[in-house]
């Protein structure tokens, strides 16, 4: 069975550093790749998605995120965090069947 | 614009009740899904429907079921709720492409006494 490692549990940053955010998946097949933010008590937005080509995919808020096949990694990064970048990030892997498989989710806070 | 929207937004209810969460969109997806979110376990798939009378178990799906009756709507339904139902719910939908995004509703928080 499909599964998503969220490597860090809680991320706390400093206000304009950097930040990686590690996500890991298991699969035997192709797969889609999904980052989503859930700001405090509201829904998950996308972030970004790699479906195929280009290894490094650009997303909203400046936030990237790069595919690595071999290391079955989905790293989420941003060069420059800012206070209202604090929220829960959830990595996802979609397997072709139309179900989202995530994983536990790393809490990104940031501090003035 | 298109959107998902769920009510309540807040229940609380007491155990043994049976309770029903609405999902609604007018994205006219095929695809709606039902999840919850408990601290330290993610999202976890209750019940997903691929469209109109088609309804389908996820990993947590005992205790719940779902009804698919026309595209906009799946609602959520706890027979008897009990106390480790406690969570948010969200619901959220997708086109019938598997690399489409889903989109999500803004959740029910529900809490069983």
């Amino acid at each position: 069975a499909q599964s998503v490692t969220q490597l860090d549990s809680q991320v706390p940053v400093f206000e304009e550093a950097p930040v990686e955010l590690r996500c890991n998946y298991s699969s035997s097949v192709s797969v889609y790749l999904f980052w989503y933010v859930q700001y405090p008590n509201q829904g998950l937005q996308l972030l970004l998605k790699y479906l195929s080509g280009s290894t490094l995919v650009k997303g909203i808020n400046g936030f990237e995120a790069e595919f690595n096949k071999s290391q079955t990694s989905f790293h989420l990064r941003k060069p420059s965090v800012h206070i209202s970048d604090t929220a829960e990030y959830f990595c996802a892997v979609n397997n072709q069947g139309g179900k989202l498989i995530f994983g536990q989710g790393t809490e990104l806070s940031v501090k003035p | 614009d298109a959107e998902i929207t769920q009510s309540p937004r807040h229940k609380i209810t007491e155990t043994g009740r049976q309770v029903t969460l609405a999902c609604h969109q007018t994205w006219n997806h095929n695809n709606m899904f039902w999840y919850r979110q408990d601290l330290g376990h993610g999202l976890r798939l209750i019940h997903y429907s691929y469209g109109v009378q088609d309804t389908n178990k996820g990993e947590v799906s005992d205790g719940y079921s779902v009804s698919r009756s026309n595209t906009e709507d799946l609602p959520l339904t706890l027979e008897s709720a009990a106390s480790s139902q406690t969570s948010v719910y969200f619901c959220a939908s997708s086109s019938g492409s598997s690399y489409n995004e889903q989109f999500f509703g803004p959740g029910t928080r529900l809490t069983v006494l």
